[in-house]
């Protein structure tokens, strides 16, 4: 099953963009990437998914390299309100119940 | 997040109690899902379920049932609790574009 590798924390000051990396370098060719947030242990937050085009919705653009091995989950204005744990995630198939594999996250701040 | 509710929010129980885990869900999907999450760490499957009357195992499935008679309902049943049974458990279900939506969570202390 693939893994992801994502720094423990970063920092953004509100009004920039956040660009979140992620490492999924053993990535197997029908396995989606997703973003998932999540703010005090409430419910994880879906924020967008992906194959192998770059996607974009009202919350955020996820840009994934050709190889498939890395992307970047850009929130294009940063708010306090976006300060939570982001958690990019492989999703598995069937022989593992296409489970969402989630890993520590990043751990954003957004700063005034 | 959008339509998935869990029931209780909160729940203290015995060692050796058992109890039922609310899941509902009104958007017509046919797959759902139960996670627990440990403090400090990420989410883990227990046992799923790709439509009425399918069930299979997660990565954690022991000590956990879980039945599927309609397509709105998924309840886990912790069969005799143990403390490290003790997490928040989460639900979840996903629509027809492999979005996956969670619900706000259980958090159970097993004492």
């Amino acid at each position: 099953d693939a893994k992801t590798t994502q720094p423990p924390s970063m920092d953004c000051a509100e009004g920039r963009a956040a660009n979140l990396p992620c490492n999924h370098s053993t990535i197997s060719g029908n396995e989606y990437v997703y973003w998932y947030r999540q703010i005090h242990s409430q419910g994880p937050q879906y924020i967008i998914h992906g194959l192998k085009n770059n996607e974009t919705n009202e919350m955020a653009s996820l840009i994934i390299t050709e190889d498939r091995k890395s992307s970047t989950l850009i929130l294009p204005h940063a708010t306090l309100r976006d300060t939570a744990v982001y958690y990019c995630i492989v999703r598995v198939g069937p022989n593992s119940g296409y489970a969402l594999n989630f890993g520590k996250g990043t751990s954003l701040l957004v700063t005034p | 997040n959008a339509g998935v509710t869990q029931t209780p929010k909160f729940q203290v129980l015995k060692t050796g109690q058992s109890m039922t885990l609310q899941c509902a869900q009104d958007m017509n999907h046919e797959y759902m899902s139960w996670y627990r999450q440990d403090p400090g760490m990420g989410l883990r499957l227990i046992h799923y379920s790709v439509g009425a009357g399918i069930t299979d195992q997660g990565e954690v499935p022991n000590g956990y049932n879980v039945s599927r008679s309609t397509t709105e309902d998924f309840p886990l049943r912790l069969l005799s609790a143990a403390p490290s049974q003790t997490s928040v458990y989460f639900c979840a279900s996903e629509d027809s574009g492999n979005t996956i939506y969670f619900g706000e969570g259980s958090w159970l202390t097993v004492v």
